[in-house]
């Protein structure tokens, strides 16, 4: 069966610290991975998805990046974070775009 | 992604049934009709998926409209775990090339009350 991993659980990171969140799949070949970040009280924000290794699409700017060094590993990162980058972080994915999501339980992110 | 439009926040009664609507009205003719759920803190969960004809599973019901440009989720007997956000978006198969990203709206959040 398929599984999805995400850690950490919760971060606490201080204002200019680097960030990586590691999100890996088993079970499954060549998925379609997403970040999403959900700020508190707020919906679900796409901020990266991949179809492929080395392929990701950023929907929006801002100060995070993505890579997928491997078919089913996806890592969300970035160089300084800054407070406003504070939320929960969520990694899913789907096998076709007309299949369902899994996601995995989320990172909270908490930058001070 | 078609857009969709969802109240934000619904209140239901422990043991009634939670009607949950959404509307897609530009939907198109292969897009699906999807339906998760988000639990506080916790990562979304697919509920149920349909194109044109009612649905049905051990969590919910879905109804489609014939013009297929809303869509309503019927939790049967709604209890206190049911309270969560819940998101509706229309997705097209895997032919659509750039269809790949999967967005959410702000979803209703829905509270059973005891």
């Amino acid at each position: 069966s398929q599984t999805i991993h995400q850690w950490p659980a919760t971060l606490v990171q201080p204002v200019g610290s680097p960030l990586s969140l590691e999100c890996t799949v088993e079970g499954t070949s060549n998925p379609n991975l997403y970040w999403y970040r959900q700020a508190a009280g707020r919906g679900l924000q796409l901020l990266f998805y991949s179809v492929g290794i080395g392929q990701i699409s950023s929907e929006v700017p801002q100060n995070l990046s993505a890579s997928r060094p491997q078919d089913r590993q996806f890592i969300l990162s970035s160089k300084k974070l800054l407070l406003s980058d504070s939320g929960f972080y969520l990694c899913a994915w789907n096998i076709r775009t007309d299949t369902e999501a899994f996601f995995g339980q989320g990172t909270r992110l908490t930058v001070v | 992604d078609a857009k969709t439009t969802q109240p934000p926040s619904m209140d239901c009664a422990e043991g009634r049934a939670a009607n949950l609507p959404c509307n897609h009205s530009t939907i198109s003719g292969n897009e699906y009709v999807y339906w998760y759920r988000q639990i506080h803190s916790q990562g979304p969960q697919y509920i149920i998926h349909g194109l044109k004809n009612n649905e049905t599973n051990e969590m919910a019901s879905l109804i489609i409209t014939e013009d297929r440009k809303s869509s309503t989720l019927i939790l049967p007997h709604a209890t206190l775990r049911d309270t969560a956000v819940y998101y509706c978006i229309v997705r097209a198969p895997a032919a659509n090339f750039g269809n790949e990203k999967l967005t959410f709206g702000t979803g209703t959040r829905l509270t059973i009350i005891p």
